[in-house]
């Protein structure tokens, strides 16, 4: 099993650009999540979805947009790449089958720059 | 809501020496529990969880972390530090609300180990 992987691993991006964050996971996994990081701030979540053709709004989802259509796949969307969404972008997953007590899986992440 | 509050920013230790990483939570339902530990430049790992049954919980790496309801604490220990735990730890609380597991993270303790 590879786990979680995220492309790119690294991206600079011009002020307006669009670009999309890829996530996979190969553990059959329902439940996945994309969190932000900042530094001193913590991880912040940004949009999960709970199974295919299902998400929501995290605690800062402004900028970003996410779709699921395959259980393996949850691509991040930047439409208007802004400064302040310079950060580390982690994706993970969760088997779901007991909620809140089983663990998260996390990718190694992709470190965007805005400029 | 959940939230987690994990004191000081930046903990070091002599290697050999107890290690003792502080995590306070809020929560208005019984939570569950977690640490995560990032070395540098990679994704969060799970080092242990707290899910309602032991309050004395092990985890990897010679970790360990005791719930105490009473000062809802939730501290990271391990009896002798290494230089390979020099990474930065995380504290999260699980949100057991609405259709998803959510993590609340807190803002993160770096540990650094000297010879």
């Amino acid at each position: 099993n590879a786990g979680v992987t995220q492309t790119p691993k690294f991206r600079i991006l011009k002020i307006g650009q669009s670009m999309t964050l890829q996530c996979t996971q190969d553990m059959n996994h329902n439940y996945m999540y994309w969190y932000r990081q900042d530094p001193g701030m913590g991880l912040k979540l940004i949009y999960y979805s709970v199974g295919a053709g299902i998400t929501d709004k995290g605690e800062v989802p402004n900028g970003y947009n996410v779709s699921r259509s395959t259980t393996e796949d949850f691509p991040l969307r930047l439409e208007l790449a802004a400064p302040s969404q310079t950060s580390v972008y982690f994706c993970a997953s969760m088997t779901g089958a007991e909620l809140g007590a089983y663990e998260q899986y996390f990718g190694p992440g992709t470190r965007l720059t805005v400029t | 809501a959940q939230s987690v509050t994990q004191l000081g920013s930046h903990v070091s230790v002599s290697e050999g020496a107890l290690v003792l990483l502080r995590c306070n939570y809020s929560s208005s339902v019984p939570p569950y529990l977690f640490w995560y530990v990032q070395y540098p430049n990679q994704g969060l790992q799970l080092l242990l969880k707290y899910t309602s049954a032991a309050t004395l919980v092990k985890g990897i790496n010679g970790f360990e972390a005791e719930f105490k309801k009473s000062e809802t604490s939730f501290h990271l220990t391990k009896p002798s530090a290494h230089m390979s735990d020099a990474a930065e730890y995380f504290c999260a609380v699980s949100d057991l609300s609405g259709t998803a597991s959510k993590l609340t993270f807190g803002t993160g303790t770096r540990l650094q180990v000297t010879l």
